[in-house]
């Protein structure tokens, strides 16, 4: 079974300080991992994905997420945030095998970003 | 490369009608996967179609159903309408053989009145 955490359904920064998203999984199985970015009354964006390999993966937008294995942790972080991060994200599991064929996402963090 | 598109972007229905969704996955993809995104609840998987067939659905009433097309194309129907059916509906699609790997399009609002 696969399941994934946000800690912080809200989270503010000002602009110009560092952005971090907490998200934690718990996967029977090697986790694929993935974030994604939602801006208001649209779909969801693909921002970066672990699969194999390097545990620091780079995204769009600046952004970045490590995956460590013993903590069990995939968090985002952005050196910086821009007016333009404002948005919702949410943190996502899956595995190479998947074979119910979805998703598992976390309930989502809200970042607000003030001038 | 078109991404996932979806259609209508907005649609209201009286409550007890029937409602169909439409969604084309990026070209070259063969899996569509939907799901419901309704306020305070998160993001529920709904069906899974691949190949033209149905593979996993989510725990939602039979009243959710939908098909998929030769062309990989699929349609959502909802029967029965009720007032929290109202919700963001998102189509994803997937590459043949990478299932974990979902591309999302914008969403049909959906409004039940």
């Amino acid at each position: 079974a696969q399941s994934v955490t946000q800690l912080g359904s809200h989270v503010s920064v000002s602009e110009g300080a560092l952005v971090l998203l907490r998200c934690n999984y718990s996967s029977s199985v090697p986790p694929y991992l993935f974030w994604y970015v939602q801006y208001p009354n649209q779909g969801l964006q693909l921002l970066l994905k672990y699969t194999t390999g390097a545990t620091l993966v780079k995204g769009i937008n600046g952004f970045e997420a490590e995956f460590k294995k013993s903590e069990t942790s995939f968090h985002l972080t952005k050196p910086s945030a821009h007016m333009s991060d404002a948005a919702e994200y949410f943190c996502a599991v899956s595995s190479y095998y998947n074979q119910g064929g979805k998703l598992i996402f976390g309930q989502g963090t809200e970042l607000s970003v003030k001038p | 490369e078109a991404g996932v598109t979806q259609s209508p972007t907005h649609l209201i229905k009286p409550r007890g009608q029937q409602a169909t969704l439409r969604c084309s996955p990026i070209s070259g993809h063969t899996s569509v996967y939907w799901y419901q995104q309704a306020l305070g609840l998160g993001l529920q998987f709904l069906l899974w179609y691949d190949e033209g067939e149905e593979r996993n659905r989510g725990n939602f009433p039979p009243r959710f159903s939908g098909r998929q097309f030769p062309n990989y194309s699929s349609e959502l129907n909802v029967n029965a309408l009720e007032l929290e059916d109202s919700a963001l509906y998102l189509c994803a699609s997937s590459s043949p053989g990478q299932v974990y790997e979902q591309y999302f399009g914008p969403g049909t609002r959906l409004t039940v009145t």
